[in-house]
């Protein structure tokens, strides 16, 4: 496509349903990265792909999220068990290449557990 | 590890006057270094980059950054700003070379009549 679209933009759920954020990069591009905002905060990162690799998952704050691109273009991020804390806004990235430099962002998944 | 400040949460200025947003980083390698607007209900877009060279740096919509390694700072700058800059402005520094960002806070350039 020719941005990065993001799904749903929005999202409310119940505490401790499981919810899936689909993104898909730009047809492409090697490089997908996962960020969370919550609000008047900066993008954080959680997790980033090469082709369909997980190379960095540091940034996933417990194992109740988990993020996959198997056939190395759309990924899903999954979030187990929501949390009111899990709130916030999830931004998803590609670039061409690894170590490209420039990441093009999506218009992001306002997450709200209710 | 990097980090990136960003001093001011607000910048409230008049259209036409200039402007300059400021941040600074620290990190213990060399780093890239980018300018991120959020315009409301639209993604992260970028304005401009470091990544070697010259150190001022000419981005779109009129703005450019100046990279001081020594102050660690990348300050970025408008000569007269216009309603429509009114939006979320990111600072952002990766590792040369390296993929992921870590950004500051933000600030919220407002621009009134």
């Amino acid at each position: 496509g020719a941005g990065v679209s993001q799904s749903p933009r929005y999202k409310v759920t119940k505490r401790g349903q499981d919810v899936a954020l689909r993104c898909d990069p730009i047809s492409g591009h090697v490089s997908l990265y996962w960020y969370r905002q919550a609000l008047g905060q900066g993008p954080e990162f959680l997790t980033y792909f090469n082709y369909e690799a997980q190379q960095d998952k540091s940034g996933l704050p417990n194992d109740r999220f988990s993020a996959e691109r198997p056939e190395g273009s759309i990924s899903t991020l999954t979030i187990q068990r929501t949390e009111q804390r899990d709130s916030a806004m999830y931004r998803c990235a590609s670039s061409t290449n690894p170590g490209g430099s420039e990441a093009f962002f999506g218009q992001g998944t306002r997450l709200t557990v209710v | 590890a990097q980090s990136v400040t960003q001093l001011d949460s607000q910048v409230p200025v008049f259209e036409e006057a200039p402007v300059e947003l400021r941040c600074n980083y620290s990190s213990s390698v060399s780093v890239y270094l980018f300018w991120y607007v959020q315009y409301p209900n639209q993604g992260l877009q970028l304005l401009l980059k470091y990544l070697s060279g010259s150190t001022l740096v000419k981005g779109i919509n009129g703005f450019e950054a100046e990279f001081n390694k020594s102050q660690t700072s990348f300050h970025l700058r408008k000569p007269s700003v216009h309603i429509s800059d009114t939006a979320e402005y990111f600072c952002a520094v990766s590792g040369s070379g390296y993929s992921t960002l870590t950004f500051g806070k933000g600030t919220m350039l407002l621009v009134s009549p």
